[in-house]
C-alpha cells in the first residue's frame, strides 16, 4: 500500500463545473495535509493546506479531511481551464525528531478543464 | 510572502562538469530546506534535507558525494551535481519551510539540467 493515493486520473470536468479531487493516506499519525498545482514544466504550487477535520474554504477551493477515514479531498468550484494541471496531495507524516516536517507526495491526480 | 529563488533557471553544461544551484528564500528564513528531482512525467523525488548550519540528511540511493548541498545562512542553501552525466540531466527543485505553521513547503521555481 503506498503511503499517500491519488487517482491518477485524467479527471475531464467542463468548465464551470465541480472538480473534486481525492487522497488517502496510510499513516494514522499524519499531521498535516497539503494541495499543490503543478502545471507541465513548472514547480509546484502550495494550494491549501489543513490540519483540523472538517472543511476549509478559500475561494473557490475548498479542502476537506477527514483522519477516522484518512481521507482528503479537494474541491474546486466553477472551474476554469486555467485549473487543468496535475494537482498533488501531499502529508507530513510526523513533526520534530528527524523527518524535519518531510512531505510525502502522491503521485498527482491530472485535471483537465474544457471549456 | 513565502517567495523562493532558484538560479540558475536553465543549465546546460558537459559530461564530467560540476554544476551549482542555489536556492534562496525571499522573504522568510527558511530552517529547512529540501532538494527535489523530477523526471518528466513522474512524481517529484525527494533527494535530501538541508538544515541551516549542520549536515544534508540523504535519501536512500542518493550518492551525498555527488550531490553536495550546503545551508550556509537561514535563506541560501546549495545544491552542487559533482561530475555530472546525462543521466543526471533532470528538473531540480527547492522547497524551503519557515520557522513555524504547519510544515508547509514552498518551492522554487526549478532548475533545468541538461548534461551533453
Amino acid at each position: 500500500q503506498k503511503e499517500v493515493e491519488q487517482n491518477s486520473g485524467p479527471l475531464s470536468v467542463p468548465e464551470g463545473a465541480i472538480a473534486s479531487l481525492n487522497c488517502t493516506y496510510s499513516d494514522r499519525g499524519s499531521q498535516s495535509f497539503f494541495w499543490y498545482r503543478q502545471y507541465s514544466g513548472k514547480s509546484p504550487e502550495l494550494i491549501m493546506f489543513i490540519y483540523s477535520n472538517g472543511d476549509k474554504e478559500d475561494g473557490r477551493f475548498t479542502a476537506q479531511l477527514n483522519k477516522a477515514s484518512q481521507y482528503v479531498s479537494l474541491l474546486i468550484r466553477d472551474s476554469q481551464p486555467s485549473d487543468s494541471a496535475t494537482y498533488l496531495c501531499a502529508v507530513v507524516r510526523k513533526a520534530g525528531g528527524t523527518s524535519y516536517g518531510k512531505l510525502t507526495f502522491g503521485q498527482g491526480t491530472i485535471l483537465t478543464v474544457h471549456p | 510572502g513565502a517567495v523562493v529563488s532558484q538560479h540558475p533557471s536553465r543549465v546546460i553544461c558537459k559530461s564530467g562538469t560540476s554544476v551549482k544551484i542555489e536556492c534562496r528564500s525571499l522573504d522568510f528564513q527558511a530552517t529547512t530546506m529540501f532538494w527535489y528531482r523530477q523526471f518528466p512525467k513522474k512524481s517529484l523525488m525527494l533527494m535530501a534535507t538541508s538544515n541551516e548550519g549542520s549536515k544534508a540528511t540523504y535519501e536512500q540511493g542518493v550518492e551525498k558525494d555527488k550531490f553536495l548541498i550546503n545551508h550556509a545562512s537561514l535563506t541560501l542553501s546549495t545544491l552542487t551535481v559533482t561530475s555530472a552525466h546525462p543521466e543526471d540531466s533532470s528538473f531540480y527543485i527547492c522547497s524551503a519551510r519557515g520557522l513555524g505553521g504547519p510544515y508547509e513547503q514552498y518551492f522554487g521555481p526549478g532548475t533545468r539540467l541538461t548534461v551533453t
